[in-house]
């Protein structure tokens, strides 16, 4: 296994466009984060899946965006109409999901709304 | 709410320096993982702690768990350039899915 993988990993848009981003996790993982961003700050969290259940949506995020995780397997996570605000780098992780929910990161999809 | 304090937010060092880095809070964490992310690239897992007191050892780096679990710190010993980064603290807390993330400490190692 090669860890979680999200594809892609740069993506330039123009404001108003959709985007839609994919994420791998680990395959014996069975929760999966969505995490935002930005220049010098700590993750912020988006959204996150038990299996393909998703159990939480933060408050701060907008209904332009949605995810889903289809089968318990891989996310996506769409943006619709996006803004110049969205751009930020878009971080997918995952983890086993005991009491210590150690999570694994993928290298993260970079937006850019123009 | 829970919160996580980290300092400094950025310090830049010579190669061969010792440093400290904190992850403060007023709240109680069950764990607390320190993370590593270089630039354009996510997170890396260095070390969970768990238990108040606990000191983990990952070659010249040296974590360490508060006795009342509200807090945390990273020692580098003998700085090294590759040693460069955002590091960032993360304490599992109240819920049992989100993890409350520090705003991270910009660590650069200058040759």
């Amino acid at each position: 296994d090669t860890g979680v993988s999200q594809n892609p990993r740069h993506k330039i848009t123009k404001r108003g466009q959709n985007v839609t981003f994919r994420c791998d996790p680990i395959s014996e993982h069975n929760r999966l984060y969505w995490y935002r961003q930005t220049l010098g700050q700590g993750p912020e969290f988006l959204t996150y899946f038990q299996n393909e259940a998703q159990l939480e949506k933060s408050r701060l995020l907008s209904d332009r965006f949605s995810a889903e995780r289809p089968k318990g397997s891989f996310s996506t996570l769409e943006i619709q109409r996006t803004e110049q605000g969205d751009s930020a780098m878009y971080l997918c992780a995952s983890s086993v999901g005991n009491s210590r929910d150690e999570q694994y990161f993928g290298p993260g999809t970079r937006l850019t709304v123009t | 709410t829970q919160l996580l304090e980290q300092s400094p937010q950025f310090l830049s060092i010579q190669e061969g320096e010792n440093l400290t880095v904190y992850c403060n809070s007023s709240s109680v964490f069950s764990s607390l993982q320190w993370y590593r992310q270089e630039p354009g690239e996510g997170p890396v897992l260095l070390v969970t702690v768990v238990t108040g007191g606990e000191v983990k050892k990952l070659k010249r780096l040296t974590f360490q768990f508060g006795d009342a679990r509200k807090d945390s710190s990273l020692h580098i010993t003998a700085a090294q350039t590759g040693d460069t980064g955002l590091y960032l603290c993360a304490g599992a807390g109240d819920s049992n899915y989100q993890l409350i993330w520090g705003a991270g400490t910009k660590l650069i190692i200058k040759p």
